[in-house]
């Protein structure tokens, strides 16, 4: 079975700052990985995904995300923040369903994003 | 355009009574999904359609119903709802298993 975890539930910090939002994975297969970022009110939107090759992927609004496999890991970065990117981000794993089909995404519980201005 | 529509986006509905929701997608995705989330809790998939073959989790496979009358549009059902079916249902879609494209939501209230 595959697992998702977003250990912080809430991330705040300065405009201007570096981020780094943390995943870890449990999977026993080569991982397919997703940033997620949903603003209030609206869908999830797709960031970035990490299928294979380059360990670092760049995705939309300046984020990236370096592939761990040593440690399990696709942390979610971008340097520097702005207010705008206040958001809940969500970490997923894509995998098996329970008919054996790779459809199925495994989300963290997310993390909440607040930057200050 | 990687727009997916859902119908409504909020629905109150009375334990016991069935409850059906809506969702369509204009880019001709092969693929179909439901998800459920609850508040401070992960998404969680509840079925999807590949094509016009169902599939449906096994934790939630006696709970949910879900039909695709065309490529467009995909619909969950609930027959009986009960309280624990209060969340917010995602709809999403992709082409051939790839990244999926979410919609915003229906926040489904069963009082």
């Amino acid at each position: 079975a595959q697992s998702v975890d977003q250990p912080d539930a809430h991330v705040t910090l300065s405009e201007g700052a570096s981020l780094e939002l943390r995943c870890s994975y449990s999977y026993s297969a080569a991982p397919y990985l997703f940033w997620y970022v949903q603003y209030p009110g609206q869908s999830l939107q797709f960031l970035l995904k990490y299928i294979t090759g380059d360990t670092v992927v760049k995705g939309t609004k300046g984020f990236e995300a370096e592939f761990r496999k040593s440690n399990s890991s696709f942390n979610l970065k971008k340097s520097p923040a702005h207010w705008s990117d206040s958001a809940k981000y969500f970490c997923a794993l894509e995998g098996p369903n329970s008919g054996g089909s790779n459809y199925k995404l495994t989300f963290g519980k997310g993390t909440l994003l607040t930057v200050t201005p | 355009d990687t727009t997916v529509k859902q119908n409504p986006r909020y629905k109150l509905a009375r334990v016991g009574k069935p409850v059906n929701l809506i969702c369509s997608q204009t880019m001709n995705h092969d693929t179909m999904y439901w998800y459920q989330k609850k508040p401070n809790q992960a998404p969680k998939l509840l079925l999807f359609y590949y094509d016009k073959i169902l599939n449906r989790e096994a934790d939630t496979f006696e709970k949910f119903q879900s039909s695709r009358p065309n490529n467009s549009f995909c619909s969950l059902y609930i027959g009986s709802a009960g309280l624990e079916y209060s969340a917010m249902y995602l709809c999403a879609s992709s082409r051939e298993g790839g990244t999926q494209y979410f919609g915003p939501g229906t926040r489904l209230l069963v009082l």
